[in-house]
């Protein structure tokens, strides 16, 4: 079945530190979706990227859709406490989104 | 604030019991998607209904069914629980039926004694 590898699992950092995660997989997606996860909460989109080569930016956040089709990162500037929790990407599968295993983010202050 | 509610936040029941999980999608939205979440794990797609009907299926058990109604609200039956049913149950909605962007709900969280 169709499956992304992200990474990594999980990072540990400082407050104020860049952030950056990717996303890969073995075949091409039209669509590539980040989702922030806070703990006991629903997924909250982050950003859509819809054509290849692109680069979007939401504040801090900045992800670009791979040039192959078969990869997206998403970097965060200057993270910030309420950075924390875990972040999906997510493709548009047959019918269906299809999430990554999940990036779990830890700032310490 | 997603716009997407689900009832309820929490339940938990023993095994072999039957519980539904009600979902509202956002003002709009006539597509409804259900996830399982299992700990530390990914979202794995169960069921999408779009208007009414069966749009797409997951990884859905035999036991799981779903249903979305004329007003749109969608419910998830789990019958003959198991403890491994143990997770969390999240509902998404999104305008149309191949929902690029879908907005989830905050969950509900199961628990299977």
């Amino acid at each position: 079945g169709q499956q992304l590898n992200q990474s990594p699992q999980s990072m540990f950092i400082q407050e104020g530190e860049d952030v950056s995660m990717n996303c890969t997989s073995s075949s091409i997606f039209n669509t590539w979706l980040w989702y922030k996860q806070d703990p006991g909460e629903g997924p909250v989109l982050l950003i859509a990227l819809y054509k290849a080569g692109e680069l979007t930016s939401n504040g801090r956040l900045t992800a670009q859709f791979g040039i192959t089709r078969k990869d997206s990162f998403l970097n965060i500037s200057a993270s910030i406490p309420s950075d924390v929790g875990i972040y999906f990407c997510a493709v548009q599968g047959a019918q269906k989104l299809v999430f990554g295993q999940g990036t779990r983010l830890t700032i310490n202050p | 604030d997603s716009g997407v509610t689900q009832t309820p936040k929490h339940l938990i029941t023993a095994t072999g019991q039957r519980v539904t999980l009600r979902c509202s999608p956002r003002s709009g939205d006539l597509s409804v998607y259900w996830y399982q979440q299992s700990l530390d794990q990914g979202l794995q797609f169960l069921i999408q209904y779009y208007n009414g009907e069966e749009r797409a299926k997951g990884n859905i058990l035999e036991r799981f069914s779903a249903q979305q109604f004329p007003d749109l609200h969608s419910e998830l039956n789990l019958s003959s629980l198991e403890l491994g049913d143990s997770a969390l149950y999240f509902c998404a909605s999104s305008e149309g039926q191949y929902g690029h962007e879908q907005f989830f709900g905050p969950g509900t969280r199961l628990t299977v004694l």
